[in-house]
C-alpha cells in the first residue's frame, strides 16, 4: 500500500505568500524526505528530517514531523514563481535497505 | 557535467518490441535505482542495486530486467512492451551511507 500521501493535490498561490503542503504516512519511519520536481525534470532533494526531530529549517523551507500523527508538513515562505513545481514526500520503509516510498505529490503553482 | 544521466530521453515504440534504457552516474555512488512515474505522477520504485548486487526488487513483471555492469551504470531492459508500460522512468543514485537520492532527468517511454 502507498506509504506517503500529500495534501492538497494542487495548490495555487500568489507570489510572496506562504505555501503549506502536508504528507501522511502509514507505518513507522526512520526519516522522511521532501523532494521537488520541476516539470519534465527529475526529482531534487530538498530536506530530510529524522524521526527524532520535530522541526527543521533550510532557507525558506520549514519542515515539521509529527510521528504520533504520522504526518509531516512542508512550508515554503515568501514563495516565488520559481517555486512552481511538484513536491513529494518520501518515507523509508524501516527495512534496512534504502527503499523510499514516494507519495503522489502536491502540484504548486506560484503566480507572479 | 551531468551527475545522473539517462538515455534516451524519449522513446516511442510499438507494442511487443524490446527496448533498453541506460543510466550512468558520475557521483561515485554505490547504490542505484529505477523508478516508474505514471501519468498521475505516482513514483514507484522498481529495482535497486548496491555494488552491482540487486537489493530491492519490487513486484515488477519479469519482462523488466535490470543489469548493472558496474557501480556507475544501471540499465533497464524491457521485453514485449505493453501499453501499460508507458510512463516516465527515472534512474537515481545514492551513497549507501546517505539517504539522499540524486535523480536523472527521466526517460519518457510511449508504447503505441
Amino acid at each position: 500500500s502507498q506509504q506517503g500521501e500529500e495534501d492538497p493535490q494542487a495548490l495555487s498561490i500568489q507570489e510572496g505568500e506562504n505555501a503549506t503542503m502536508n504528507c501522511s504516512y502509514k507505518t513507522s519511519i526512520n526519516n522522511l524526505q521532501w523532494y521537488r520536481q520541476n516539470s519534465g525534470r527529475g526529482l531534487v532533494h530538498l530536506i530530510l528530517i529524522r524521526s527524532n526531530e520535530r522541526e527543521k529549517h533550510s532557507g525558506r523551507l520549514r519542515v515539521t514531523l509529527d510521528t504520533s500523527k504520522k504526518s509531516s508538513s512542508l512550508l515554503i515562505t515568501a514563495s516565488r514563481a520559481a517555486d512552481t513545481a511538484s513536491y513529494f514526500c518520501a518515507t523509508d520503509v524501516n527495512s534496512g535497505t534504502y527503499k523510499y516510498i514516494f507519495g503522489t505529490g502536491t502540484r504548486l503553482k506560484v503566480l507572479a | 557535467d551531468t551527475a545522473v544521466s539517462q538515455t534516451p530521453k524519449y522513446l516511442v515504440t510499438q507494442m511487443g518490441n524490446d527496448k533498453s534504457i541506460k543510466c550512468e552516474q558520475n557521483l561515485g555512488h554505490d547504490t542505484m535505482y529505477w523508478y516508474k512515474q505514471d501519468s498521475k505522477k505516482f513514483l514507484k520504485i522498481m529495482f535497486s542495486y548496491n555494488n552491482k548486487e540487486l537489493i530491492i526488487n519490487e513486484t515488477v513483471p519479469n519482462r523488466f530486467s535490470p543489469k548493472s555492469p558496474d557501480k556507475a551504470h544501471l540499465n533497464l531492459h524491457i521485453n514485449s512492451l505493453e501499453l501499460g508500460d508507458s510512463a516516465v522512468y527515472f534512474c537515481a543514485s545514492s551513497h549507501s551511507g546517505s539517504n539522499t537520492q540524486y535523480f536523472g532527468p527521466g526517460t519518457r517511454l510511449t508504447v503505441l
